[in-house]
């Protein structure tokens, strides 16, 4: 069974930087493309970015609001998604969720407060 | 970006009874490889979203046949027979079609 497991979310001032993991397994890891969803407290789901797998060319998509802040990256030999976050304003408070190509699989999520 | 418009916002529906949530989408969902990537998700308070149906009307496994989708184009439903219980939470649409992927704002589903 396909399975996602986040870490590293937690409480940042406002122009902190924090890097969360996605584990995954279960599933052809190399293979999938993966994606960032995040849910602020009491809000609705917003897309966050993607990348593809390296066959398809690794590259890597972002929505407009955390474009040039936020890093996606994958270690295809740990089965590992990341979401690197620098410049992290109060907006980003979220939960952060890692999930497989049009969101078949979630994680659990980890939260990012941002604030001083 | 592609705004995707649920109604209604809140639904409260009888145990049993059935249930129907539009999604309307900006502009057409048909991809040009042929396929529309519009999907439907439960979430449940305190839990993360889980995907019902992918492409229109595909039901992901393990979700019961209660939950239905159709449309095309920028018109798409989702239907629930039959209420139960287990069924309140918010649902939201999403469309995979068009970068950046854009959720519905969602609608909350209750039991009278």
């Amino acid at each position: 069974e396909a399975q996602l497991v986040e870490s590293g979310g937690g409480l940042v001032k406002p122009g902190g930087s924090l890097r969360l993991s996605c584990a995954a397994s279960g599933f052809t890891f190399k293979n999938a493309w993966m994606s960032w969803v995040r849910q602020a407290p009491g809000k609705g789901l917003e897309w966050v970015g993607r990348i593809q797998s390296k066959p398809h060319g690794g590259t890597t998509d972002y929505a407009a609001p955390v474009q040039g802040r936020f890093t996606i990256s994958r270690d295809d030999s740990k089965n590992t998604l990341y979401l690197e976050m620098n410049g992290l304003q109060t907006e980003d408070t979220a939960v952060y969720y890692c999930s497989t190509g049009l969101a078949g699989v979630w994680g659990q999520g980890t939260m990012v407060t941002v604030s001083s | 970006d592609v705004v995707m418009t649920q109604s209604p916002l809140s639904l409260p529906v009888t145990l049993g009874q059935s249930a129907s949530i539009s999604c309307r989408s900006g502009q057409s969902l048909v991809h040009s490889d042929g396929n529309t990537y519009l999907n439907w998700f439960h979430q449940r308070p305190g839990q993360s979203p889980r995907r019902l149906i992918y492409n229109v009307f595909n039901r992901d496994s393990g979700v019961p046949d209660r939950f239905s989708g159709s449309g095309s184009g920028t018109d798409f439903t989702l239907k629930i027979s039959r209420v139960e219980a287990e069924d309140v939470g918010i649902y939201y649409c999403m469309q995979g079609t068009h970068w950046p992927l854009t959720f519905g704002g969602g609608t909350k589903v209750e039991i009278k």
